[in-house]
């Protein structure tokens, strides 16, 4: 199985400023026919089931402020958030789908500072 | 816009088999473009896909689940289901039914989601 490490565990950060959230898999994501790595990215809030942000570790889903960005490629992948609201407050998860079983990271919590 | 709503019991004692379905609406379960998944959430931890199915009733299963595990689909009351069987306690989550791409598995909608207990 391909284990998603995501880092921090929690992080708290002022309205208006970055977050950032790191997620790291144990083998590469990347397909090399297509040049793409099968990464997505998800944003939960309490009480509610996740919601897809980003895929393609890059590609923001339609509607999905554009504050919310993805990077990296191969195994090592970030969030960002560049200016935090307080409607962001939030578990994010990071998700592999090159393979099965599709296998997630802990996720990080987002909190207001 | 597509919704997908859960249905099933919330209490199922030891050992006993859970059994959970998802019914879709707003959108057609034979849609050639997707599969049809479940993802379970223990309280206050991450997320465990526990396996897909296609409307013709092709599946995959995660491993770590598939001695215990059948999906189902029934197009005809466009749903889908899940039975879990021989539960113990660690098998207490919220249970999660979604839909991902044919081609790529990350999950684009999202039932609400219900809470399973298992205990006696």
């Amino acid at each position: 199985d391909i284990v998603m490490t995501q880092s921090p565990d929690s992080l708290a950060v002022s309205l208006g400023e970055r977050a950032t959230i790191n997620c790291k898999s144990s083998q590469s994501v990347l397909y090399s026919s297509n040049n793409k790595s099968y990464l997505v990215w998800y944003q939960q809030k309490p009480g509610q089931p996740p919601k897809l942000l980003i895929y393609w570790a890059s590609t923001r889903e339609s509607g999905v402020p554009d504050r919310f960005s993805g990077s990296g490629s191969g195994t090592d992948f970030t969030l960002t958030i560049s200016s935090l609201q307080a409607e962001d407050v939030a578990v994010y998860y990071c998700q592999q789908y090159y393979t099965t079983p599709l296998t997630f990271g802990g996720g990080t919590k987002v909190e207001i500072k | 816009q597509l919704q997908l709503q859960l249905s099933g019991p919330g209490l199922v004692r030891p050992s006993e088999t859970l059994s959970l379905t998802c019914t879709v609406s707003a959108g057609s379960i034979t849609s050639s473009s997707y599969y049809w998944g479940w993802i379970r959430q223990p309280p206050g931890k991450g997320l465990e896909w526990i396996g897909s199915i296609y409307y013709s009733g092709s599946t995959y299963y995660n491993p770590s689940l598939k001695s215990r595990v059948t999906i189902s689909v029934d197009t005809s009351k466009n749903q889908f289901s899940l039975k879990l069987s021989s539960v113990t306690a660690a098998d207490t989550a919220v249970y999660h039914c979604a839909r991902h791409l044919y081609d790529f598995y990350c999950f684009d909608y999202w039932g609400q989601g219900t809470l399973v207990t298992v205990s006696s």
